[in-house]
């Protein structure tokens, strides 16, 4: 254990459900993330929250949308996803933004968009 | 801009074989972080390693090693005497000292064979 739980850990849903993914972390850290992590492709990070703020969303399609109700927990709401949209989605945290003392992961939720 | 650069996309080895794992690094911040992360196929990427601009020293833990040549912005990974359980994803991320947010590489897969 990490010290970040995500649920679930897979999921299957069509392109017109709608589901959430979950991120708990009590480390104590101040930051929260969102990465995709596609096959074949780098590590895409889709919303970085500081101390319950969203501090940078990537271009992120409006398909995905966070909330961070505090600091120990993370959501990812998704709706009317594309199978394009199939891929691990890891939840971070960091004691800062800038993670220069490094990230802390969960161990993804595998989604796969039927 | 920041830039993550690993360009063994997999290395295949034979248990108890040494093996080095390539990171080059693009910034033009003075001060900034490195780090090595483990994704074995959990899903989950685990922190190895995290080192400062300032600090050359290469460093060893167990049969984990890394040279940080600033000179030719690399940070190399190697590990001696392979295991299977050394089978994963390694990823090499950067974070400038300016408040941005990690960079990750592409990844290098590692798979030691019995």
């Amino acid at each position: 254990e990490t010290g970040v739980t995500q649920t679930p850990r897979h999921l299957v849903m069509g392109m017109t459900n709608k589901k959430s993914l979950k991120c708990e972390q009590h480390l104590g850290h101040n930051a929260m993330y969102w990465y995709k992590q596609s096959a074949k492709k780098p590590l895409e990070l889709m919303f970085v929250y500081s101390l319950e703020e969203r501090v940078e969303n990537n271009s992120v399609p409006s398909r995905f949308s966070p909330e961070c109700p505090n600091s120990s927990h993370l959501f990812l709401h998704l709706h009317t996803l594309q199978p394009e949209d199939s891929a691990l989605y890891l939840c971070a945290s960091s004691q800062d933004p800038a993670g220069v003392w490094g990230y802390t992961f969960g161990s993804g939720t595998r989604l796969t968009v039927v | 801009a920041q830039k993550v650069t690993q360009a063994q996309t997999e290395i295949s080895v034979v248990e108890k074989e040494d093996v080095t794992l390539d990171c080059v690094y693009e910034t033009r911040d003075t001060t900034y972080y490195l780090f090595w992360y483990k994704q074995p196929p959990s899903g989950e990427l685990v922190f190895l390693i995290r080192r400062n601009s300032f600090d050359e020293q290469n460093e060893i833990s167990g049969r984990y090693s890394w040279n940080f040549q600033k000179s030719t912005s690399s940070f190399n990974f190697t590990i001696t005497a392979s295991q299977v359980v050394d089978s994963a994803v390694y990823f090499c991320a950067l974070s400038p000292n300016a408040g941005n947010m990690l960079t990750f590489g592409g990844g290098t897969r590692l798979m030691v064979k019995p």
